[in-house]
């Protein structure tokens, strides 16, 4: 049971918008920054969003961040066949724990 | 460029140990640290611990403690993690990734190292 909680699945056909959401916790998202991280079949994770909504550099603007509360989502736009992946949400845990915590992940498919 | 690279695949047997390394090139090692995360198969991402490759601090997740050791070798840029006793729950792929502090982001990963853990 992951802490921060995320649809497993998701999908949209190719030119639409989807978001994942991801619910956490006044010791989590409530107080902490929001990272979102792609991962492609087979391979490691990838930095997709950092601080709640900023992009590192060569990570497409169809993706964007926003947090609010004790939740988060992770928005694509004009949806691409090699955005199917999984995708997690993580953030700093503040509790007795003092540990980062992920989402389960959303499997993405694009039909 | 910046990257990690693992060492290889790992069998082990149920009770032993297993060390698995990180070396960091493209980047001023000690001036970041690096976090272990793990997936077990078809499973999500689990967060190990951290160590700081500037003075050596360590932070495990609770989970882990008193069977888990990180540490660096700041002559070769390279992390290391050791997990001891392991279990048949430990079989999962184990990734380093960079972070500018404990609380920052994993913005460079290993390409992971599976290990494998059977009788």
């Amino acid at each position: 049971q992951s802490v921060l909680t995320q649809p497993p699945s998701a999908s949209g056909t190719p030119g639409q918008r989807v978001t994942i959401s991801c619910s956490g916790s006044s010791s989590n998202i409530g107080s902490n920054y929001v990272y979102w991280y792609q991962q492609l079949p087979g391979t490691a994770p990838k930095l997709l969003i950092y601080r709640n909504n900023q992009r590192p550099s060569g990570v497409p603007d169809r993706f964007s961040g926003s947090k609010s509360g004790t939740s988060a989502s992770l928005a694509i736009s004009g949806l691409r066949s090699e955005d199917e992946a999984d995708y997690y949400c993580a953030a700093w845990d503040d509790s007795l724990s003092d540990n980062w915590v992920f989402g389960g992940g959303t499997k993405l498919t694009v039909l | 460029q910046v990257q990690l690279v693992q060492s290889g695949a790992e069998v082990k047997k149920p009770g032993a140990s297993v060390k698995v390394s990180c070396k960091a090139s493209g980047y001023t090692f000690t001036s970041y640290g690096i976090s272990w995360v793990r997936q077990a198969p078809g499973q999500g991402l689990e967060w190990m611990g951290w160590i700081s490759a500037y003075n050596g601090n360590t932070n495990y997740a609770q989970k882990l403690q008193g069977r888990v050791t990180m540490t660096t070798d700041t002559s070769t840029s390279t992390a290391y993690m050791e997990l001891r006793s392991l279990r048949s729950d430990d079989t999962a792929v184990y990734y380093c990734a960079r972070g500018r502090d404990l609380t920052d982001a994993f913005d460079i990963w290993g390409q992971g190292t599976m290990v494998t853990v059977s009788s």
